[in-house]
C-alpha cells in the first residue's frame, strides 16, 4: 500500500488567517482525496484532487473557502483560508493506489483556530 | 448519494469475547466496502475490506460479512484484546465516491 507523508501533523492558527496542508505520497496516484473529520465525528469529503484539472467539491465545501493544488501524480495541498473557530478540525488526505490496496489515508492535521 | 447507516456508537466488551459492529447503505451501486480503524490522534487505518462479488472474507481475527440484498454488512472481531480499542468506521464506496459510518468506539476492558 502507499505511504502518505502529511504536514504538518498539528497547529494552531489565529483567526482570519489562512493554512497550507501538504500531502505527499511514494507512489504515484490519479486520485486524490481531502476529508475533514470534526471533533468526535465521522470524515466527511471535501474534494476530490486530480491532477492536471480542478478539482471536485462536495457539497457545502467551495473552493473560495478551502482551494486545493494538485501539481503532479504525487503532491497535492489543501488550504484552509480565513479560518474560524469552526474550522477546527483534522485534515486528512487519502489515495487509493490500485484496486487491490483500497483507500490509505495520511495520518492528519490537527487544526485548533483561535 | 450514498447514505451509510452504522452501530453501535459505542461498544464495550471483556477481553476474549466477540464485538460486532453493523452498517447499512442506500445505494445499490456501491461494490466496495472497507472498515477502517482509528487510534487517538491517529489517521483511519485500513484493517479489512469486500467488494460486492464476495459474501464473506477473514483476516485472523477479523471478518466482514456482506448481504448485497439487505445492504448490510457486518464487522466481527473475535477474541478481543485490549488493543483492539480503538473507534471503528465503516464505509461504502461507488466510483471513487466513500461514504463513511458514524464511527463505533469499541473499548475492551482487560
Amino acid at each position: 500500500s502507499a505511504v502518505i507523508s502529511q504536514k504538518p501533523s498539528r497547529d494552531i492558527c489565529q483567526r482570519g488567517t489562512s493554512l497550507t496542508i501538504q500531502c505527499q505520497v511514494d507512489s504515484q496516484v490519479t486520485m486524490m482525496f481531502w476529508y475533514r473529520q470534526q471533533p468526535g465525528q465521522s470524515l466527511t469529503l471535501i474534494a476530490t484532487a486530480n491532477q492536471g484539472s480542478e478539482a471536485t467539491y462536495e457539497s457545502g465545501f467551495v473552493i473560495d473557502k478551502f482551494p486545493i493544488s494538485r501539481p503532479n501524480l504525487t503532491f497535492s495541498t489543501l488550504t484552509v483560508s480565513n479560518m474560524s473557530p469552526e474550522d477546527s478540525s483534522i485534515y486528512l488526505c487519502s489515495v487509493e493506489i490500485t484496486s487491490n490496496y483500497g483507500y490509505t489515508f495520511g495520518s492528519g492535521t490537527r487544526l485548533t483556530v483561535v | 448519494g450514498e447514505n451509510v447507516e452504522q452501530h453501535p456508537s459505542t461498544l464495550s466488551v471483556q477481553e476474549g469475547d466477540s464485538a460486532v459492529i453493523k452498517c447499512t447503505y442506500s445505494d445499490s451501486a456501491s461494490n466496495y466496502f472497507p472498515w477502517y480503524k482509528q487510534e487517538l490522534g491517529k489517521g483511519p487505518q485500513l484493517i479489512i475490506d469486500i467488494r460486492s462479488n464476495v459474501g464473506e472474507k477473514k483476516d485472523q481475527r477479523i471478518a466482514v460479512t456482506l448481504n448485497k440484498t439487505a445492504k448490510h454488512f457486518s464487522l466481527h472481531i473475535t477474541e478481543t484484546q485490549p488493543e483492539d480499542s480503538a473507534v471503528y468506521f465503516c464505509a461504502a464506496t461507488f466510483n471513487n465516491d466513500m461514504r463513511f459510518g458514524a464511527g463505533t468506539r469499541l473499548t475492551v476492558k482487560p
